[in-house]
């Protein structure tokens, strides 16, 4: 099956920095989302973007599907942003998404 | 819309025992999933249902897992007999059909401890 890989697995960022994160996946792809699993434990939706470029505030993504990767960009984060990062496809048409394994982020004050 | 409802929150139970999970999908959407997450295995699709029908049960780990979708607005994922190993979140989400914009939106999970 598709194989999806995260990076980095961990990251510890000071208030207001950037950073960005990397999904790469093995296969050719429908459907591509970004989550985050706050310490809560919640699932947020933060994008769907199989494709292209979008930007919701501080967050942006993009995805080139040619070359089978997307980011995740997080502009002057804030502790609110720590948690865990998740990127997760689709194959072939199919609604089953595919999970990586996280990256666990951790914004200091 | 109040998002994905899922029931209980948390559920402690014994080994041997039943435990039946609850889902209440985003009105509309005509997608419904159930997932399961570990610290060994992450996140893992158990079940999806289109239209109150199941689609894909491959991720069921074994018979003692069953899922039900009675109408479009529930879903439940029962396990019989219990065991420790099914300790997990589970979780629930729905989606809209093809030319959605937006993906799949979860729940808030439960929080299964089988003793």
């Amino acid at each position: 099956g598709i194989q999806v890989e995260q990076s980095p697995p961990d990251l510890i960022l000071q208030e207001g920095a950037n950073s960005t994160l990397r999904c790469n996946f093995s296969d050719s792809v429908n459907n591509l989302q970004w989550f985050h699993q706050n310490p809560w434990g919640q699932l947020i939706n933060l994008f769907y973007i199989p494709s292209g470029t979008k930007q919701n505030g501080r967050l942006s993504a993009t995805t080139v599907a040619t070359e089978r990767y997307s980011l995740l960009y997080i502009s002057s984060s804030q502790t609110t942003d720590s948690g865990v990062y998740f990127c997760a496809v689709d194959q072939g048409g199919s609604e089953k998404l595919v999970f990586g394994k996280g990256m666990k982020l951790t914004v200091n004050p | 819309d109040a998002g994905v409802i899922q029931s209980p929150r948390h559920e402690v139970t014994e080994m041997g025992q039943e435990v039946t999970l609850r889902c209440k999908p985003i009105s509309g959407h005509d997608y419904l999933f159930w997932y399961r997450q570990t610290m060994m295995r992450g996140l893992e699709l158990l079940i999806y249902f289109n239209n109150n029908v199941p689609i894909d049960d491959s991720g069921m780990p074994e018979d003692r897992f069953s899922a039900k979708m009675p109408n479009a607005s529930f879903s439940t994922l029962k396990i019989q007999p219990s065991e420790p190993r099914d300790s997990a979140v589970y979780f629930c989400a729905s989606t809209e059909g093809q030319g959605r914009d937006y993906g799949q939106f979860f729940g808030p999970g439960t929080r299964l401890t089988v003793l």
